[in-house]
């Protein structure tokens, strides 16, 4: 059902760097900004990314986000334990906000 | 401190209602335009529908699975926002949070502030 689509999962060991892309269309990541949410086991999402690339205060510069055409990436450099988590992708398409499929990142 | 808190959910037999609220405190609410978006059990995020500011003209757009079925409202006096879920089906069971979005530029840049409740449990099943 979602638009965007993303791998179902990713890992790393502690200090690697990972990357999580997101694929949408022209009607949604071609025309829009992405952002990007990570979610904690049994927690509520927290915004990471907004308008591409920017972060919310208080989110570490290990966490990048860039743009291309129709597609995104979300990168965490420096990975540490705590990063373990899903990790959503979403722009809006038309008047709809779409999220990605969602990508489960291990910490090996 | 920035707190959103849902309420309202539970328990419910398919083809019947029920209204969750979020209230907010700790910011502006009335500066802010209101989702929810749910999470089905061991699923992903879904986006429901939002509500925009009164400086916005206070409408609302939804996602094709629940337009005509729900309704999101808002009562700035009060720093409360609305879910009203009629007709509910079986695959409406999900976690639903509420969120609070407001992006504005100002002589110093562009400012984006995004909030998330705690979510609540929405069963409907016979």
């Amino acid at each position: 059902q979602s638009v965007l689509t993303q791998p179902p999962s990713a890992s790393g060991t502690p200090g690697q760097r990972v990357t999580i892309s997101c694929s949408g269309s022209s009607s949604n990541i071609g025309s829009n900004y992405v952002y990007w949410y990570q979610q904690l086991p049994g927690t509520a999402p927290k915004l990471l990314i907004y308008r591409n690339n920017q972060r919310p205060s208080g989110v570490p510069d290990r966490f990048s986000g860039s743009k291309s055409g129709t597609s995104a990436s979300l990168a965490i450099s420096g990975l540490r334990s705590e990063d373990e988590a899903d990790y959503y992708c979403a722009a809006w398409d038309d008047s709809r906000y779409v999220f990605g499929t969602g990508t489960k990142v291990t910490v090996l | 401190e920035v707190q959103l808190v849902e309420s309202g959910g539970g328990l419910v037999q398919p083809g019947r209602s029920l209204r969750l609220s979020c209230t907010a405190s700790g910011f502006t609410f009335g500066d802010y335009a209101m989702s929810w978006v749910r999470q089905a059990p061991g699923k992903g995020l879904e986006w429901v529908g939002f509500i925009r500011s009164k400086a916005y003209g206070g409408t609302t757009e939804y996602a094709a699975s629940v337009k005509g079925r729900f309704t999101i409202s808002r009562d700035d006096s009060k720093s409360i926002a609305y879910l009203q879920m009629n007709s509910l089906k079986t695959e409406d069971t999900a976690v639903y949070y509420c969120t609070g979005t407001r992006g504005y530029y100002d002589s110093s840049g562009y400012y984006y502030f995004d909030y998330w409740g705690q979510g609540t449990l929405v069963t409907v099943s016979s």
